[in-house]
């Protein structure tokens, strides 16, 4: 069964602060991996899209890397701010069927003072 | 540009009535999907359209939930008689190629949340 799974499913850091976010992924066979950000009460806005062929991907404060030999993915947030506190949501896409993306429940991380 | 707009942003329903939601696209988009999220849960896939045409709804029940996307005007998800199961956030979300295009974005819309009573 295509699955995927995020961890931790909570996480709490202080303003200034570093995190990483975890992505496991059983969707095979693979074609693309986007992290996504969503707000509370607001829908879902790409962070970034890879490819099994791609290993890392940046926007801006946000660094996304991909294994697609051990289906992992992580996204790094650097010098976290306030309005980081948001869900984060991991989705997988297969070659079957691609637009059936597979969604992960998503960390929820927030920023304190 | 504005983005993928759904309306209503609430909506309440008593058992049994009906309920319709309304997405538009972004423009120069004619792929919409529909996703439904249940608390605590990820989204989950019901939906694909082009203009005009149902390409997969495998992700919808059968009964009681249609979707359309006109040659004119928003797409549509209806459902019938609602029971409390119901209860959810309902986001669309469009692209302007077949998702299979590895860079094809997807934009969604803020979601309607629907609350059945």
């Amino acid at each position: 069964k295509n699955q995927v799974e995020q961890s931790p499913q909570s996480l709490i850091i202080l303003e200034g602060k570093n995190c990483t976010l975890q992505c496991n992924y059983t969707v095979s066979p693979f074609s693309n991996l986007r992290w996504y950000k969503q707000d509370t009460g607001r829908g879902p806005v790409s962070l970034t899209i890879m490819t099994f062929s791609e290993n890392t991907k940046s926007n801006g404060r946000y660094t996304a890397t991909l294994d697609a030999d051990t289906k992992q993915s992580s996204l790094h947030i650097t010098a976290s701010q306030l309005s980081d506190s948001a869900s984060y949501i991991c989705v997988v896409s297969g070659m079957d069927s691609s637009y059936k993306l597979i969604f992960g429940s998503g960390t929820r991380l927030l920023v304190r003072p | 540009n504005a983005g993928v707009m759904q309306n209503p942003r609430h909506l309440v329903r008593r058992r049994g009535q009906e309920a319709r939601l309304r997405c538009s696209p972004m423009k120069g988009h004619s792929h919409v999907y529909w996703y439904r999220q249940l608390p605590e849960e990820g989204l989950k896939f019901m939906v694909y359209l082009q203009k005009e045409n149902i390409i997969d709804e495998s992700g919808m029940p059968k009964e009681r939930f249609s979707a359309e996307f006109p040659k004119e005007g928003p797409s549509i998800l209806r459902i019938q008689q609602v029971v409390r199961g119901d209860s959810a956030a309902y986001f669309c979300a469009s692209s302007p190629g077949h998702l299979s295009s590895y860079n094809s974005p997807l934009h969604f819309g803020n979601g309607t949340r629907l609350t059945v009573t």
